[in-house]
Order: structure tokens, then C-alpha cells, then sequence
């Protein structure tokens, strides 16, 4: 079984520039999380998706950012336009449920340089 | 604010020498607790977890980690590291509310290297 998959691995644009990172959760997990690791600080929460909606956005820094989780399958984190602090690693995860069985599992990240 | 400490951010140990990796946490309820690592080119893995009963508990890959209320750690602990436990060791705990939640309250993270 494929695990949590991201895309791009790595992405290297100029500030007011957009990116878009892809993330393909577990087949089946209804839940759908997205991290940020900024350099030097610690993996922080943005948002979860419930299927297509969103559950919680509350760790989402600001509206250049703009998720979306169409079908409920495959994710898309949008930063537009690009500042320089948004540099960082994210991180995609996905559950079965919520609860006590349920355990995140998570991709390998796509790593965001904004020169 | 609930938060996690990892107050190395850098462990060097010899191969076949015992490892602990201390977490301490901020919170006002009991949490969930949770050790993750990533190695070099791979997704965070989940070794180990807590929610309740029985304070010590086993992980994968022989790690074990004890839930010390006092002191509100959870440390993690290999009686005999291998070279390929070389990675990054990442403390957390869910976030207040419903509980385990997902939404997860990450320490900075503690690598570790290990010699020959």
C-alpha cells in the first residue's frame, strides 16, 4: 500500500512568486493534515481536512495560504504570492479517524526555498 | 500555552551505547504523547505513543519511552543504539480539546548521531 505522497519534493521560487504543493493522502484516510516546518523552529499545525472540508485552519498564518481537498481525496496547499519567512519544509499526514486508533501518518514533506 | 521541550537539539552516541532522548511538555490535563522519527529522506514515523494505563511503553525498533507525571516528561530510551537509529527524534503531544485530535504540538526536535 502507497504511503502519503508529496509534490513537489522540493521547489525553489522568488519571492512574490506562486507555488503550489500536492498531497496525496492514503487511500481511504478520511483525514487529512498539513504541517509547516519552518528552519531552526518546530513542525507546526496549519490545517485539517475532514474529507473535503476543513476542520480546523487555526495554525494557517495568513490568506496566502489557501488549501483545498477536492473530492476528498488529493490536497493542494497554495502560497500566493511567496514571502521569504514561508521558506520551510511541509509536511502532509493522513489518518483513518480520529480517535484513540487514530494514528498520523506522514509524507516526506516538500521543502520550499523563497529567494 | 501548551508547548514540548526537547532540550538537546544535538546527541552524539557511540554505536551500542544507551540512548535517552528527554521530552518535557506544558499541559494542563493529561495528554496524549507521542514520539515520532524521520530519517534522512523519509516521512515522520510514529515509534511510540501514550494515552494512558501503564506509564512505560514499547515502541518499535526497541525504543520505550516512560510518561513521568511529576515531572511532566516523556523520555525515550534504546538500551543499545545501532548506526541506523541515526536520525531525527521529534516529541509531541495532541492539543487540547477533544483529545487526540491530530492536531499535534511538536517539540524542536533532537538529532542524533551515532558513531562506530
Amino acid at each position: 500500500e502507497a504511503g502519503v505522497t508529496q509534490f513537489p519534493s522540493h521547489s525553489v521560487i522568488e519571492k512574490g512568486q506562486t507555488v503550489t504543493l500536492r498531497c496525496d493522502p492514503i487511500s481511504g484516510h478520511d483525514n487529512l493534515y498539513w504541517y509547516r516546518r519552518v528552519m531552526g523552529k518546530e513542525i507546526k499545525f496549519l490545517l485539517h481536512f475532514v474529507k473535503e472540508s476543513k476542520q480546523d485552519e487555526s495554525g494557517m498564518p495568513n490568506n496566502r495560504f489557501l488549501a483545498e481537498r477536492t473530492g476528498g481525496t488529493y490536497s493542494t496547499l497554495k502560497v500566493q504570492p511567496a514571502e521569504l519567512e514561508d521558506s520551510g519544509v511541509y509536511f502532509c499526514a493522513s489518518s483513518l479517524k480520529k480517535g484513540l486508533t487514530g494514528e498520523l501518518f506522514f509524507g516526506e514533506g516538500s521543502r520550499l526555498t523563497v529567494l | 500555552a501548551q508547548s514540548v521541550t526537547q532540550p538537546d537539539i544535538h546527541i552524539t552516541v557511540s554505536e551500542g551505547a544507551s540512548l535517552e532522548l528527554r521530552c518535557n511538555y506544558s499541559y494542563g490535563a493529561t495528554p496524549y504523547l507521542f514520539w515520532y522519527v524521520q530519517s534522512p529522506g523519509q516521512g515522520l514515523q510514529l515509534l511510540l505513543k501514550y494515552f494512558s494505563g501503564d506509564t512505560l511503553v514499547q515502541g518499535i525498533k526497541g525504543f520505550e519511552a516512560e510518561f513521568k507525571r511529576s515531572q511532566s516528561s516523556f523520555n525515550l530510551r534504546k538500551p543499545s543504539v545501532h548506526w541506523s537509529d541515526a536520525a531525527e527524534y521529534f516529541c509531541a503531544v495532541d492539543s487540547p480539546g477533544s483529545g487526540n485530535t491530530g492536531k499535534l504540538i511538536f517539540g524542536q526536535g533532537t538529532t542524533l548521531q551515532v558513531k562506530p
